[in-house]
């Protein structure tokens, strides 16, 4: 079965620090990963996705995430946060083969600090 | 490009009365919608996928009676609550994938929120 895991609930960064996002997965076959922001009763804003090839993809308002395989991750990466990064993640896995299905994290709130 | 609307944003309902929310798929033709539900603080729950002129596919635990999918069209899903109950209170957010280049990534509307009385 295929699910994503966010470990962090929450993410804290001071303004023009870098910030992460984490993210880790499991798919029987090829992964299609998404990432995914909300903003407070909005729905779900696309940043990026990695289907294949440069395992770095960059994405919506600099944000960018690596692809790795052998640690079946996916983290979202952003060299200098702004105020306005502040909001709702999803990382997601789409099963291409099983009805275009997409599983989504639990969500990282992030928060960025003047 | 690829931009996904959504009607009514917000209803509330006494319980009891049935409440129908329209996704739009304005400027890409959408081969396969999605219906989700979110909780407070909670991540997106699929309920059921639909493609253009078929039934639509429940997840498991979804009451296909009470929630009515109909995709009559390439750029129309609606979604009826039959019967809502203040239980149903949610945001319900629809997804949409086209063909070709479109078909992996979902675009999302912004979301219905729904309260029942």
């Amino acid at each position: 079965a295929q699910s994503v895991a966010q470990p962090e609930d929450q993410v804290n960064v001071a303004e023009g620090n870098p910030l992460t996002v984490k993210c880790t997965y499991s798919v029987s076959g090829n992964p299609y990963l998404f990432w995914y922001v909300q903003y407070p009763n909005r729905g779900l804003q696309f940043l990026l996705k990695y289907i294949t090839g440069d395992n770095l993809v960059k994405g919506s308002y600099g944000f960018e995430a690596e692809f790795n395989k052998s640690q079946t991750s996916f983290h979202l990466k952003k060299p200098s946060a702004l105020v306005s990064d502040s909001a709702l993640y999803f990382c997601a896995v789409r099963d291409m083969a099983g009805g275009f299905k997409t599983i989504f994290g639990a969500g990282t709130r992030l928060f960025v600090k003047a | 490009g690829a931009v996904v609307s959504q009607h009514p944003s917000w209803v509330i309902c006494k319980s009891g009365t049935s409440v129908k929310i329209e996704c739009r798929s304005l400027d890409f033709q959408a081969t396969t919608m999605f219906w989700y539900r979110q909780f407070p603080k909670q991540s997106l729950m699929l309920m059921a996928t639909s493609n253009e002129g078929s039934k639509a596919t429940y997840e498991q635990g979804v009451e296909k009676d009470k929630f009515l999918i109909n995709h009559a069209s390439l750029t129309l899903s609606t979604l009826t609550v039959t019967s809502a109950h203040p239980e149903d209170s949610s945001f319900y957010i629809c997804s949409a994938s086209g063909a070709g280049d479109q078909q992996e990534t979902q675009y999302f509307g912004p979301g219905t929120r729904l309260l029942v009385l």
